[in-house]
């Protein structure tokens, strides 16, 4: 079976440096995908990691173990904007851009 | 703006009726992607199209069928529509079937 796990929701301060986790057990793994998505709004992309190790992009940094099937994404300094649902996601195979998307975690910014 | 357009926005339709909800990939995609967002189940990727040709399938019901043109728009028509099929519809694009998919704003279908 496919299976995404994500927290539900997290609260952090602004300014202050997030952590949301992802763990995954699906058959078939051909990279992990992060989407930011506010509410009502399309899922806007925000990193990509297929080989084991840490991508960093400005504010935002996500890391994967494969072996362990985990994945976190880090935000930085955060801001009041960066409340919204944050989504892990799996491209199962090599051939199809299939994606396998967890329930998402919510974040909520706070002053 | 990630570039994919999708027509309409809002949808509010009847039970036992159908739609066809339209998308445009960014200029240069050739694939085409559609999921569905409810409250309940999240994202759940429907069906996808590589050049006018199906390339995966998900958990698409049977009601619903999908199709893309050579101008490589996409059109997914759902019909014999039920309260739970309201959620909201995204399209998505890649340049080839395998990069990073670009999502639509979406369209909201409401069945009452």
């Amino acid at each position: 079976g496919q299976n995404i796990d994500q927290p539900t929701e997290m609260t952090a301060t602004e300014g202050a440096i997030v952590q949301i986790n992802c763990t995954y057990q699906t058959s078939g793994f051909n990279g992990l995908f992060w989407y930011q998505q506010h509410a009502g709004e399309a899922p806007t992309f925000l990193s990509y990691n297929v080989l084991d190790g840490l991508e960093e992009k400005g504010r935002f940094s996500s890391f994967l173990s494969r072996s362990k099937g985990y994945s976190y994404l880090l935000l930085k300094e955060l801001q009041m904007k960066d409340s919204a649902s944050y989504l892990c996601a799996v491209r199962h195979t090599s051939n199809t851009g299939k994606l396998i998307f967890g329930q998402g975690t919510t974040l909520q910014v706070k002053p | 703006d990630s570039g994919v357009t999708q027509t309409p926005k809002h949808l509010i339709t009847a039970t036992g009726q159908r739609v066809t909800l339209r998308c445009s990939p960014r200029s240069g995609d050739l694939s085409v992607y559609w999921y569905q967002q409810s409250l309940d189940q999240g994202l759940q990727f429907l069906i996808q199209y590589y050049n006018g040709e199906e390339r995966a399938k998900g958990n698409i019901l049977e009601r619903f069928s999908a199709q893309q043109f050579p101008d490589l728009h996409s059109e997914l028509n759902l019909s014999s529509l039920e309260l739970g099929d309201s959620a909201l519809y995204f399209c998505a694009s890649s340049s080839d079937g395998q990069e990073t998919q670009y999502f639509g704003p979406g369209t909201r279908l409401l069945v009452l």
